[in-house]
């Protein structure tokens, strides 16, 4: 399996602050990766797909990048809506995996 | 607008059986295909299987091939999954979730259930 490791494991923002999650995989995935934030008691949701595709509806302050196996989620402007678990995922192969998480706090 | 809800879980014995259920509404099913994964509790997610869109392809992750089973009803709307013969391990909320419809964008998921939780105690 294609192992996803992210960093760092929890960070914390100020208001208006620009944050970056990095997201490391074990091969190549081709930009077969997305994003995802979820907050506590319910479900993740999709914010970034095939590296930097924004999902419908999602604000324009979240944008992915990276190539080949390291990638990187940019929260501009930091929001108190932004907190929450930002997980990475592989979709290059089967078994889709994900990588540990990294929970973002308002500062 | 797009709405998955699951339901089924509750607290098991080791060893025994439970079914969950997912109903979708708000977009044509049949023509998605369907995963379910779970999270354990402060833990991360775990893709556990996948669907095709007329149930002739399945896929498990290994954990859990030969214990678990993923159907769809297109005419219902459902995606199931039989859990059996659990262990304390299986303890998670489950959830499923819609694969996107871009098939060159490679594997992500679009919209997930609630989730329902299933604990596998003595």
């Amino acid at each position: 399996d294609i192992q996803m490791t992210q960093s760092p494991h929890s960070l914390s923002a100020s208001l208006g602050e620009t944050v970056s999650i990095e997201c490391l995989a074990s091969e190549g995935i081709s930009n077969y990766l997305a994003w995802y934030q979820q907050k506590p008691g319910k479900s993740p949701q999709l914010l970034i797909y095939y590296a930097s595709s924004l999902q419908d509806g999602v604000p324009s302050r979240f944008s992915g990048s990276g190539s080949g196996t390291q990638y990187s989620l940019k929260i501009s402007n930091m929001q108190p809506e932004d907190e929450g678990v930002y997980y990475c995922q592989q979709g290059y192969k089967y078994p889709p995996t994900f990588g540990g998480g990294t929970k973002l706090e308002l500062k | 607008e797009v709405q998955l809800v699951e339901s089924g879980g509750g607290l098991v014995q080791p060893g025994s059986s439970l079914k969950v259920s997912c109903v979708a509404s708000g977009f044509t099913f049949s023509s998605y295909v369907m995963h379910w994964f779970r999270q354990a509790p402060e833990n991360g997610i775990e893709w556990l299987a996948y669907i095709n869109t007329d149930s002739s392809s399945t896929h498990y992750a290994e954990t859990v091939k030969g214990r678990f089973t993923i159907s769809r009803d297109n005419a219902k709307n459902t995606v199931d999954m039989q859990l059996s013969s659990l262990r304390s391990e299986d303890t998670a909320m489950y959830f499923c979730a819609r694969e996107i419809p871009y098939v060159y964008y490679g594997l992500a998921f679009d919209y997930w259930g609630q989730g329902v939780m299933v604990t596998v105690s003595s």
